[in-house]
């Protein structure tokens, strides 16, 4: 497989659930990131690893847990949401920080009931 | 404040003709800017890049045009297909955090046939 994949594509859950989405990168990059995606929205930034290494947590509520194993491998892991948690869950990479261009994948479309 | 926009959330354009989308940014200083494209059920796309030191920048069918003095990208599409419809975002980084990319909302373009 190439690029950034996302698993799984759709996912339904109630609230009190746990559940995790996986995300992982065959480029090569160092720096992976999570993006949550709402309707008429732009793209909010949720998480960033760096190496491994957190870097970035954007004030994102708890029940929202990342996890990074190493550097091609993202996960978010998700605990008792709240309806409008409901949105397309981006994860992207990048090759460093500096000026380049994060890659992403396909997302989860996540419902919660 | 530090905020990415576009000045249209449609576009509607005839097949064959060539497409201009515009993006206003606020940072003055950004210095990196991309530019996406996200089809339905997909995540978004890179199209071309450009870096403040230049204010133009061309790819296949693509071009990217940078006005710092006003604070202004637009992204030209020349002969636009049927496959160019899509929503087209602009991102900025965010000046001394490079890695940070601030998005706008998007603009929808659909091609008339």
């Amino acid at each position: 497989e190439t690029g950034v994949t996302q698993t799984p594509r759709h996912l339904v859950m109630g609230m009190t659930n746990k559940k995790s989405l996986k995300c992982e990168q065959h480029l090569g990059h160092n720096a992976m990131y999570w993006y949550k995606q709402s309707a008429k929205k732009p793209l909010e930034l949720m998480f960033v690893y760096n190496f491994k290494e957190q870097t970035e947590n954007n004030s994102v509520p708890s029940r929202f847990s990342p996890e990074c194993p190493n550097s091609s491998h993202l996960f978010l892991h998700l605990h008792t949401l709240q309806p409008e948690d409901s949105a397309l869950y981006l994860c992207a990479s990048s090759q460093g920080y500096s000026n380049q261009p994060q890659h992403f994948g396909d997302g989860t479309r996540l419902s919660i009931l | 404040g530090e905020s990415v926009g576009l000045h249209l959330p449609t576009l509607s354009v005839q097949e064959g003709d060539n497409s201009i989308i515009n993006c206003a940014y606020s940072n003055s200083a950004s210095d990196y800017f991309i530019w996406y494209k996200q089809e339905s059920g997909k995540g978004p796309q890179f199209i071309i890049d450009i870096r403040s030191n230049m204010d133009k920048r061309q790819g296949q069918r693509v071009t990217v045009l940078l006005n710092k003095t006003v604070k202004h990208l637009s992204l030209q599409i020349a002969a636009t297909q049927p496959g160019d419809s899509a929503v087209y975002f602009c991102a900025e980084n965010m000046g001394r955090v490079d890695y940070k990319l601030s998005f706008g909302a998007g603009t929808t373009v659909t091609v008339r046939a």
